[in-house]
């Protein structure tokens, strides 16, 4: 079974400072994972993944996500945070392993603040 | 690529009547995922399907739901009858099932209000 955990439902952040947004995961193999953005009434919109290589991944809007398989985390990251960034972030995994299953799990969601 | 294109976007009913959305995936692609985004629950995943078969439908709620895809371009979510409590954004999505490695990705999104 696979799984997604963003243990943070809301993160706040002053406009230009660095932001994280945590996501931890569980898969029985090896994991894809990806993180999406939705803006406000609309989709989720994919932002970047990791597939393999290089563990730092970059991604739109200047965003990155580290893999780091020790820790099963794959935290996004932005060096200076905009005010436009302010929305809700998912993280999802997909298992190498699991070859039946071709849905992502989708972590709860985290809900960006960045204040002017 | 258009992407994925679904309809309506907004739908109004009252409990009781049949609700049908509409979704047509990126073309090529072989998988269709239903997905339901509510503020309670957060995003479920309803059903899915591979080359227009359904391989795993556990999320859907109850018997009220149904969902096809007659061929690789269309799929249709019907609720009926609806009732207030599946009042929700539902988001249908695409895969290319080409690499487990693909970007799984997302239509706008369908609004639905059921008073």
């Amino acid at each position: 079974a696979q799984s997604v955990a963003q243990p943070e439902d809301q993160v706040n952040v002053a406009e230009g400072n660095p932001l994280t947004v945590k996501c931890t995961y569980s898969v029985s193999g090896n994991p894809y994972l990806f993180w999406y953005v939705q803006y406000p009434n609309r989709g989720l919109q994919f932002l970047l993944k990791y597939i393999t290589g290089d563990n730092l991944v970059k991604g739109s809007y200047g965003f990155e996500a580290e893999f780091n398989k020790s820790q099963t985390s794959f935290h996004l990251k932005k060096p200076s945070a905009l005010v436009s960034d302010s929305a809700l972030y998912f993280c999802a995994v997909r298992d190498r392993m699991d070859t039946g299953r071709r849905a992502l799990t989708f972590g709860s969601g985290t809900r960006l603040q960045v204040q002017p | 690529d258009a992407g994925v294109i679904q309809s309506p976007r907004h739908e109004v009913t009252e409990m009781g009547q049949e609700v049908t959305l509409r979704c047509k995936p990126i073309s090529g692609h072989n998988s269709l995922f239903w997905y339901r985004q509510t503020m309670m629950r957060g995003l479920e995943l309803l059903i899915y399907f591979n080359n227009n078969v359904p391989i795993d439908d556990s999320g859907m709620p109850e018997d009220r739901f149904s969902a096809k895809m007659p061929n690789a371009s269309f799929s249709t979510l019907k609720i009926q009858p609806s009732e207030p409590r599946d009042s929700a954004v539902y988001f249908c999505a695409s895969f290319s099932g080409q690499a487990w490695g693909e970007t799984q990705y997302f239509g706008p999104g369908t609004r639905l209000l059921v008073l």
